[in-house]
């Protein structure tokens, strides 16, 4: 199965609310990213956090790690309109040596209503 | 960011013709890899490009099928071969930047096969 894991699928909210998604994987990791990818275009990156990190931040953004559980949150905060696209997580994985390709989750689509 | 572009940004081709991809990558791009997306799906690693010599492919991929040229550090063709409906797809060129293990992508080129 995937590395990354999101949910949920999809995601539906109002103009001004918070959306979180969540991320799972399953083995040790170097780092995690999150993308943006508006309908059958190309990803936009949003965040990279560490496996070292356990939160940060970016405008809006909130990205949470938690090494223990394997798992990471994306926050975006007072949403709008514009948000709405599919967020996928992806993991490089530490598996030594110069191996860094990313493992993508399956998404979650996220609409928000305006 | 490192800045990733692609050529073509889609196309339309027949059954058992072959289609060549082209990215251009910005100098703080150390690796590039080849992504595909199938419809509605996540994105699956296809082999990571490496300079000067044969790209490393994963599993489910051939370099018959999926020939990988870098002649240097910045360009990188992905060629489709032998095309059927179910290459029908949107390929993803990506860099990883030295120093920040970013991993940007190109615009993808969305290919439909008849």
């Amino acid at each position: 199965s995937q590395q990354g894991e999101e949910d949920p699928q999809a995601l539906s909210i109002q103009e001004g609310e918070n959306a979180t998604m969540n991320c799972s994987y399953k083995t040790s990791i170097n780092n995690l990213q999150w993308y943006r990818q508006n309908s059958g275009r190309g990803l936009v990156h949003l965040i990279l956090i560490r496996s070292n990190e356990r939160e940060k931040h970016s405008g809006r953004l909130r990205v949470t790690l938690d090494t223990s559980k394997k798992s990471s949150s994306l926050l975006i905060t007072a949403s709008r309109a514009a948000d709405t696209a599919s967020y996928f997580c992806a993991t490089e994985l530490n598996s030594g040596g110069s191996n860094y390709k990313l493992t993508f989750g399956k998404g979650t689509l996220l609409t928000v209503n305006p | 960011s490192a800045v990733i572009s692609q050529k073509p940004s889609r196309d339309i081709c027949q059954r058992g013709t072959s289609l060549t991809i082209q990215c251009q990558v910005d100098s703080q791009v150390t690796m590039m890899f080849w992504y595909r997306q199938q419809p509605g799906q996540s994105l699956t690693l296809i082999a990571t490009a490496n300079q000067g010599s044969e790209a490393t492919y994963e599993s489910g991929f051939v370099i018959d099928k999926f020939p990988i040229s870098r002649p240097n550090l910045t360009f990188s063709t992905l060629t489709v071969s032998n095309m059927s409906p179910e290459d029908s797809s949107i390929y993803l060129c990506s860099g990883r930047q030295g120093g920040t293990d970013t991993q940007y992508f190109g615009p993808g080129t969305r290919l439909t096969v008849l």
